[in-house]
């Protein structure tokens, strides 16, 4: 089974602050994602790497940046951590098209006071 | 823009009941897929649908991809509380590596 996990469940920062989530995929994947997750808003794509250090940004990427340097690994950065960027944030990767089935993380909710 | 909208929204039903969540678009996509997400999991993939007109069965789920290849729909029959959670319907352009999500319907079956 693939399995995506994610460093944390949760997560309590404060403003300001550079906040790292990592991602890791046992699968040998090309693409992985970063999504958040809001009540009403569903799931917004912030951005997706389709290869080592290649990245695209998705609908939501303001705020935010990636950084994939190995294979199995992709990381989100808050640069300075906002209040409405308190969310879910779930990873997920998948084969290289774009039919191919996404395998999510359990996810990580970020809390920023 | 969301290109894929979901209805209903919420769905709050009692065991034995049937339903149907439907997934819309505008947009032609190459295949649809669906997933389940239970509280404080990611969401897990029940079924990818590809030829329009297309009828998928899980049990006693059913999915159908339009005949245009714009809509889907998911048909629970005889519902059970296990089947409470968030379903999410997710397009695949024909381009590109990502999938166009719709907000999703929560569904809550009691016993």
């Amino acid at each position: 089974d693939v399995k995506v996990t994610q460093s944390s469940r949760y997560l309590v920062k404060r403003t300001g602050e550079k906040v790292f989530l990592e991602c890791v995929q046992d699968m040998d994947h090309e693409n992985m994602f970063w999504y958040r997750q809001d009540p009403g808003l569903g799931l917004r794509l912030i951005y997706f790497s389709y290869d080592v250090k290649m990245k695209e940004k998705g609908d939501i990427p303001e705020g935010y940046s990636v950084s994939r340097e190995k294979k199995e690994r992709f990381s989100l950065i808050l640069e300075s951590a906002s209040t409405n960027q308190t969310s879910m944030y779930l990873c997920a990767s998948a084969r290289r098209f774009s039919n191919q089935p996404q395998h999510f993380g359990d996810g990580t909710r970020l809390s920023i006071l | 823009t969301q290109l894929l909208e979901q209805s209903p929204q919420f769905l709050s039903i009692q065991e034995g009941e049937n339903l149907t969540v439907y997934c819309n678009s505008s947009s032609v996509f190459s295949s649809l897929q669906w997933y389940r997400q239970e509280p404080g999991e990611g969401p897990v993939l029940l079924v990818t649908v590809v030829t329009g007109g297309e009828v998928k069965k899980l049990k006693r789920l059913t999915f159908q991809f339009g005949d245009a290849r714009k809509d889907s729909s998911l048909h629970i029959t005889a519902a059970q509380p296990g089947d409470t959670g968030l379903y999410l319907c997710a397009g695949a352009r024909n381009s590109g590596y990502a999938l166009n999500f719709g907000k999703g319907t929560s569904l809550l079956v009691t016993p």
